[in-house]
Formats: structure tokens, sequence, C-alpha cells
């Protein structure tokens, strides 16, 4: 079946440090895919897709390569600020099912 | 942002009683969703929508209607409420398509059953 599968958290970080939140996929066909961010107390933002491999999405310093031969979409910051501190969720959507499928979220601490 | 409400923001209520739970969209997208997040369990999709009248069900389904009479709105409904349901509801839009994949969530709400 389809699914995601996101390194556990939570992960605590100090401010400036470098961030990696690992994501890995299984899935029939092409997904695009997805990274969401939720902070307290909010809904889900969406951060940053790619839709076919290779792609590179990017938004607010954040990163992630669309990777094919690793089935991976591992999230990467090179400097946290405390305002990121929040819980982040990769996800999938396949082509035809109008479906997203989430991993089970990774909570990001960055601590002054 | 995209336009989405949801209603009530926070509602505590018994066990057995009959709950509606509201999504409000203004950017007249196609496909609607109810999700339930629960600690340890990430976002399930409950049920959804992919126009008026034309609804499915999700992974969690059990003990949730829905109802979708117009575009903008798609209504949750707990027809005996459970303590098991006690949980986060976001609602979601996406235009799907040529529009994009990517679903818009609304704030929340927030529901305990005791």
């Amino acid at each position: 079946g389809n699914s995601v599968t996101q390194m556990e958290g939570p992960v605590t970080l100090s401010e400036e440090a470098f961030l990696t939140i690992n994501c890995t996929y299984t899935a029939t066909g092409y997904p695009s895919l997805f990274w969401y961010v939720q902070y307290p107390g909010e809904g889900l933002q969406l951060l940053l897709k790619a839709t076919k491999a290779d792609d590179k999405g990017s938004n607010k310093g954040f990163e992630a390569t669309y990777r094919k031969e690793t089935t991976s979409f591992h999230l990467e910051k090179g400097s946290v600020q405390v305002s990121d501190s929040a819980v982040y969720f990769c996800a999938l959507h396949l082509q035809g099912a109008q479906k997203l499928v989430f991993g089970q979220g990774t909570r990001l601490t960055i601590n002054p | 942002d995209a336009g989405i409400t949801q209603s009530p923001r926070h509602k505590v209520t018994e066990t057995g009683t009959p709950v509606t739970l509201r999504c409000h969209q203004t950017e007249n997208h196609r496909y609607m969703y109810w999700y339930r997040q629960d600690p340890g369990h990430g976002l399930r999709l409950i049920h959804y929508s992919y126009g008026v009248k034309d609804t499915d069900k999700g992974e969690v389904s059990d003990g949730y209607s829905v109802s979708r009479s117009k575009t903008e709105d798609f209504l949750l409904t707990l027809e005996s409420a459970t303590s098991s349901q006690t949980s986060v509801y976001f609602c979601a839009i996406s235009g799907g398509g040529l529009a994009g994949n990517e679903q818009f969530f609304g704030p929340g709400t927030r529901l305990t059953v005791l």
C-alpha cells in the first residue's frame, strides 16, 4: 500500500543548528510529495512541495528534494530559529486519488 | 490564506449526544475533507467529498457521517458521541487537477466527549 514514514520525534535543537527530518515513502505510481507545518494551536500549513523526481521544493529557508531512487523527501534547513518550533508532516498524493497520505508527524523544538 | 472556517472551534458534550461540526469555504474548491488528529496517530481521514452530494469514506469513518448540500459547506456528524471521539477535527479543501493537489486546512475544532 501507500505509506509515509517520518523520523521519530521529538527533535530538540539549539538555535542556528542544522536540521534534517527524514521522510521516506512507499507508493504505487508517481506521487507528489509535500511537507506541512503545524504551529501550536493552529491547522496545518503547506510548507513546500515537489511534483516529480529530482524536483526541489523550498520555502522559508527549508528545502526538500524528491529522490525517486531512495523514495525519500527529507526536510532540511541550514540554520533553525526558535520560531521554527512546530510539528512537521510529510505527505504524498497519488494521481487520481485526490487524497493525501500523511506521516505521523515530527515535533521540533528549538531552544535559544 | 485559503478561506476556510470551522465551527464551533471548541465543544464539550456528553456521551450519547449528537454533534455536528461545520466546515465552510469561500474558495469554490471541489474537494473537501474531514480529518481527526490524535497523539501518536498523526492525521487520519474520516470522510471526504468530491462534489455536491458526492462523498466517500476514509480510514476511520465508523461512527461518523457527512453531508455536502452546497459546494461551500461540508458537515461532519457524530450521531451518538463516544469518549473515543474526543479529538481535534480538521477540515481541508483542495482544488484538484490543474488547480493543484495540495490541501489547505482550517483552524480545527477541539471536541471533548465526557
